[in-house]
Formats: C-alpha cells, structure tokens, sequence
C-alpha cells in the first residue's frame, strides 16, 4: 500500500491567494483528519470525515477554511484568501473503523508570503 | 490549559539509557492514550497505544497509564541515537474519534 498520499508537498504562495491541499487516505479506511502543525500551536485536528461525511469541523479556524471529501479516495482542504499566519506543515490522516491507528501523510509544507 | 501536557524538553540520555516520557491530561472522559514518535520534518507515527491501568509492554517500550493520577508515560530502555525525535503524548475521549495531541517532548540520546 502506497499509504497515505499528500500533495503538494511543498507550496509558497502570496498573501490573498487560493490555496488547495489534497490528500488520498489508504483504501478501504473510512476516517479522514485533517491537521494543522506549527511550532507554537502544536499538531491540532483541523476536521474529520466518516464515510465521505464531515463529523466534527470545530477545529477549522475561521470561514476562510473549508474541505470536501466527495469521495472516498479524495479530499481538499481549501484557504481563501490565505494568510501568513496560515503558514504552517497540514497533514492529512486516515483510519479504518476497527483501527487504532492514524495513519499520517507526509503533509503540506505551506508557506504564505 | 492544555488537556494533554508535555515537557517540551529537549531530555537528553546517554546511549543505552532508559529515557522516560511523561504528559498529564485534563479531561477524565478520555478513555485511549498513544504515543506517537515524529522524526524532524517527518509525519508522526504510532509507537504504542494503551487504555487499561497499568504497564504495557512492546519490544524496548513500555507504556504506563495511571487513570486516578491522570497520567501516562514512555520508558525507552537501552535507547539509541535513532530513537532521537520528539514524542508525543495523545488522548482520545471514549466513543470518539478525533485525537488530542500534546505538544511533545523531544528526546536526545548521546552517542
């Protein structure tokens, strides 16, 4: 298994801008987080998905972020406009319904200038 | 507060020493702690999960849960330079799926 598949790996992009990050979980796993890592915050659980369906979304900061999961093979979490605080590494995990592991992606470098 | 509390170290031992990893949390609803270990620049991964009271034990690892105390740890005997990265303590509330994460205490073993 390819594991969890993440992309881009690495983006840089100007204050104002539309940033999309995507994420493919393991096949066959029916949960999906996404995570937000910085240095002062920590690793925070952005939202989750159940079977395509968003579940808790408590975490996403403000308006300006959002995600889908239109299927089970995919999923984008989207910031517009984007900010320098925003800056931060965004992993994306899966699981399966009997697993008690999360299985991390590589995450998202991002950077806004 | 942080439900989930770490050191943030960096803790540093001597090559074939046993480091030991602490964090306290806050909420008692939680039912499930792991420890994940996360190279620099890398993705956390599962090391050792435990829910039951007491010791749990997996190869070098031993993972300790005292619920009355509110308080998990991570022994790593005979530890090697490989096993420097940050550890992070992380709790999950009974019937939930979202996991809380400590900030992490990161380890340094001395050749």
């Amino acid at each position: 298994d390819a594991g969890v598949i993440q992309s881009p790996r690495h983006e840089v992009t100007e204050m104002g801008q539309e940033v999309t990050l995507r994420c493919k979980p393991i096949s066959g796993h029916d949960y999906l987080f996404w995570y937000r890592q910085t240095m002062m915050r920590g690793l925070e659980l952005l939202i989750y998905f159940n079977n395509n369906v968003p579940i808790d979304d408590s975490g996403m900061p403000e308006d300006r972020f959002s995600a889908k999961m239109p299927n089970a093979s995919f999923s984008t979490l989207k910031i517009q406009p984007s900010e320098p605080r925003d800056s931060a590494v965004y992993f994306c995990a899966s699981t399966s319904e009997q697993g008690n592991e999360q299985f991390f992606g590589p995450g998202t470098r991002l950077t806004v200038l | 507060q942080k439900e989930v509390e770490q050191n943030s170290g960096p803790l540093s031992v001597p090559e074939g020493a046993i480091a030991s990893l602490n964090c306290t949390y806050s909420d008692r609803g939680s039912q499930s702690f792991f420890w994940y270990r996360q190279y620099s620049g890398k993705s956390p991964e599962l090391i050792m999960f435990i829910y039951s009271n007491g010791d749990k034990e997996d190869g070098r690892f031993t993972a300790q849960l005292n619920k009355a105390s509110q308080y998990v740890s991570l022994l790593i005997r005979d530890s090697q330079p490989s096993d420097s990265a940050t550890y992070l303590c992380v709790s999950r509330g009974v019937g939930r799926r979202a996991l809380t994460f400590g900030s992490g205490t990161r380890l340094q073993v001395q050749p």
